[in-house]
């Protein structure tokens, strides 16, 4: 079947304006999780979600960042009133459940100018 | 908190030869798992191998394999007969056997295939 995939898959913003990274996972799998790949800080953990709900979201970055997910399929990841420090590549990844081995999408590069 | 470093910012092997690659974690975690996983430049990150913390086997995929050291957490991977198609990045991650916190990664090492 298909893989993870991420749309779009490169995003040039001005600084303040909002973005919308969207992930769509693979069919029949329950769990759903975001990273943050920067060349500073390496690969970032940011949230997981389990169905439609999201347990922690003390790894988002700041509360400009919120994330939902729909029917336990679909997620958006937003960003409000980008910072440049914000550019990064965002990583979503799904697994059957939260006890076997995550999937990754290919990514999609936002940079904000 | 997990924690996972990788002490081999670039590595370089010729082909054909075998490479290991390092990564030891910290953890006060029982139930964990552990993988290596490749980044080519495409980003599309590719699971190369898995090891659930409770086997004291080493796990092994073809060319890929890992020697586990609980008690060191230690958690090399060797790559025999490398291919030009090995080159790329390797994380090395963990996570809690939950699965709720995601993945810890390590900084990664650049792996380089001389022909």
């Amino acid at each position: 079947g298909a893989g993870v995939s991420q749309s779009p898959s490169n995003k040039v913003t001005e600084k303040g304006k909002d973005v919308e990274l969207r992930c769509d996972p693979i069919s029949g799998h329950t769990a759903l999780y975001w990273y943050r790949q920067s060349l500073g800080q390496g690969l970032e953990f940011l949230i997981y979600f389990q169905g439609n709900s999201a347990p922690d979201k003390s790894g988002l970055p700041s509360d400009r960042f919120s994330a939902e997910r729909t029917g336990g399929s679909v997620s958006t990841l937003t960003i409000q009133r980008t910072q440049q420090e914000d550019s990064a590549v965002y990583l979503c990844a799904s697994s059957y459940d939260r006890y076997n081995e995550q999937f990754f999408g290919p990514g999609t590069r936002l940079t904000v100018l | 908190a997990q924690t996972v470093t990788q002490s081999q910012p670039e590595m370089s092997v010729q082909e054909a030869e075998t490479v290991t690659l390092s990564c030891t974690y910290d953890t006060s975690e029982s139930d964990y798992y552990l993988f290596w996983y490749k980044q080519p430049p495409s980003r599309q990150m590719i699971l190369v191998i898995r090891q659930e913390a409770y086997k004291q086997q080493n796990a092994t995929e073809n060319r890929f394999s890992v020697n586990f050291q609980k008690a060191a957490k230690s958690f090399s991977l060797k790559i025999s007969d490398s291919q030009l198609g090995d080159a790329a990045m390797y994380f090395c991650a963990f996570v809690a056997g939950g699965g709720a916190d995601g993945l810890t990664f390590g900084k990664g090492t650049h792996l380089i295939i001389q022909p």
